[in-house]
């Protein structure tokens, strides 16, 4: 089975503009989490979706938002780019979103680099 | 407030040595206790588990030992070699949802 994918891998942004990435879960897998990861602050969660239902958000300003399709795709979106959201965006997919392993897998990553 | 809190944070082992990363967590409704190892450049990639109703689970060369009482756990890893280089996070989520906490990760590098 091909792996997660994330696109695109590298993008860089000014402040003020918003940013759309994109997640292709493994095929099969329902559940999408993402997640910020930064040196300073580690792999913070974002927000996971699960059958085109958001299901759990983490602490992250309204300006974060995600959605998922009906393949279960999913995008997130950042809205009014701050510096401070120069970060590792990571996606994970897995099977099942609760009374199972829970295993995740993540993608490679998107690179975005505020200026 | 970090849920999970990993030591140490760069650890430095001589190859064929014995590696161990720590983790301790506060909230007892935690039920699935995962490793991922990350390269850079690469997202996390999942390496053992473990549930709260075993002490221990050991693949290969990599060991988790669970402290139920103590809501401790580590990672021991065996005959530590140059490529188990990485940085490594513990991680634990609830039996609801699929969210998971993060410790601030152990960036170890093994010496040849």
């Amino acid at each position: 089975k091909a792996g997660v994918t994330q696109t695109p891998r590298y993008l860089i942004k000014t402040r003020g503009q918003q940013v759309t990435l994109s997640c292709s879960p493994i095929s099969g897998h329902r559940s999408v989490s993402w997640y910020q990861q930064t040196p300073g602050q580690g792999l913070q969660f974002l927000f996971e979706y699960f059958s085109e239902t958001q299901r759990n958000k983490g602490n992250f300003p309204g300006r974060f938002s995600g959605r998922q399709f009906s393949n279960s795709r999913s995008e997130m979106n950042v809205s009014t780019l701050e510096l401070g959201d120069s970060a590792l965006y990571l996606c994970a997919s897995s099977s099942a979103p609760m009374g199972s392993e829970k295993t995740q897998y993540f993608g490679p990553g998107t690179r975005l680099l505020v200026l | 407030q970090q849920q999970v809190k990993q030591s140490p944070q760069s650890l430095i082992v001589q190859k064929g040595g014995i590696s161990i990363i720590n983790c301790a967590y506060e909230n007892t409704a935690f039920d699935y206790f995962p490793w991922y190892q990350q390269f850079p450049g690469k997202g996390p990639a999942l390496l053992i588990a473990i549930r709260p109703d075993v002490s221990e689970k050991k693949e290969g060369r990599f060991t988790i030992s669970f402290n139920k009482s103590a809501k401790q756990f580590s990672l021991h890893i065996m005959d530590s070699q140059p490529g188990d280089s990485a940085t490594y996070f513990c991680a634990a989520s609830r039996y609801t949802g699929n969210q998971f906490y993060f410790g601030t990760g152990t960036s170890l590098t093994v010496i040849p």
